[in-house]
């Protein structure tokens, strides 16, 4: 069975400061991974996923397959990037995800 | 961009009763919608697959006779939690797949659901 773990419930961090929120996943078949970001009163929304290799809001993951792990990362910490970060595994042609618990990431001056 | 809505967005019931949460996609067509449980402070639970013109597809676990689900139409996905008890209560997520997304879910704003 597919399992995505996320070991920090909590993750704090000075503005400016380095981000890196950990992901790691179980899946014995080709992985589709994502970040979903839920900002305070918001809903759920998609942040990245891993086909797409892109950086959105200076944030990038890169997926590693031998260490299995999809973590996200950004260089300097924002303010308006406090919120509750989920990771997401996307499994077989039906495109169900399986989430991680989420890291909460906050930011503080 | 592609916009699910949820309705009702907080519902209060008593013991036995059912409620019925709607999930529209309010700008796009979705062949396919997902409805999830999140209790607090923890991960969203998928709970089932709604599939357009077809029966619903339960993950393990999840009881069918408790969680209907109807998807009559594109653009809207209905779940009753049938005789409702307060171990039922919990905010209730809906998704939507727009076609040709690339499997990007677009979420709905939740549900929450107290059962007295």
């Amino acid at each position: 069975a597919q399992r995505v773990t996320q070991p920090e419930k909590l993750l704090s961090v000075f503005k400016g400061a380095p981000v890196e929120l950990k992901c790691n996943y179980s899946y014995s078949g080709s992985p589709e991974l994502f970040w979903y970001v839920q900002y305070s009163r918001q809903r759920l929304q998609l942040l990245l996923r891993h086909i797409s290799r892109e950086s959105i809001k200076g944030f990038t993951a890169d997926l590693n397959k031998g260490e299995t792990s999809f973590h996200l990362k950004k260089p300097f910490a924002q303010e308006e990037d406090s919120a509750m970060y989920y990771c997401a595994l996307g499994t077989g042609t039906a495109s169900k995800l399986t989430f991680g618990t989420g890291t909460r990431l906050q930011v503080t001056l | 961009g592609a916009v699910v809505s949820q309705h009702p967005s907080r519902v209060i019931c008593k013991s036995g009763t059912s409620v019925k949460i709607e999930c529209r996609s309010l700008d796009f067509q979705a062949t396919t919608m997902f409805w999830y449980r999140q209790f607090p402070k923890q991960s969203l639970m998928l709970m089932a697959t709604s599939n357009e013109g077809s029966k619903a597809t339960y993950e393990q676990g999840v009881e069918k006779d408790k969680f209907l689900i109807n998807h009559a139409s594109l653009t809207l996905s209905t779940l009753t939690v049938t005789s409702a008890h307060p171990e039922d209560s919990s905010f209730y997520i809906c998704s939507a797949i727009p076609g040709g997304s690339y499997n990007e879910q677009f979420f709905g704003p939740g549900t929450r659901l107290t059962v007295l």
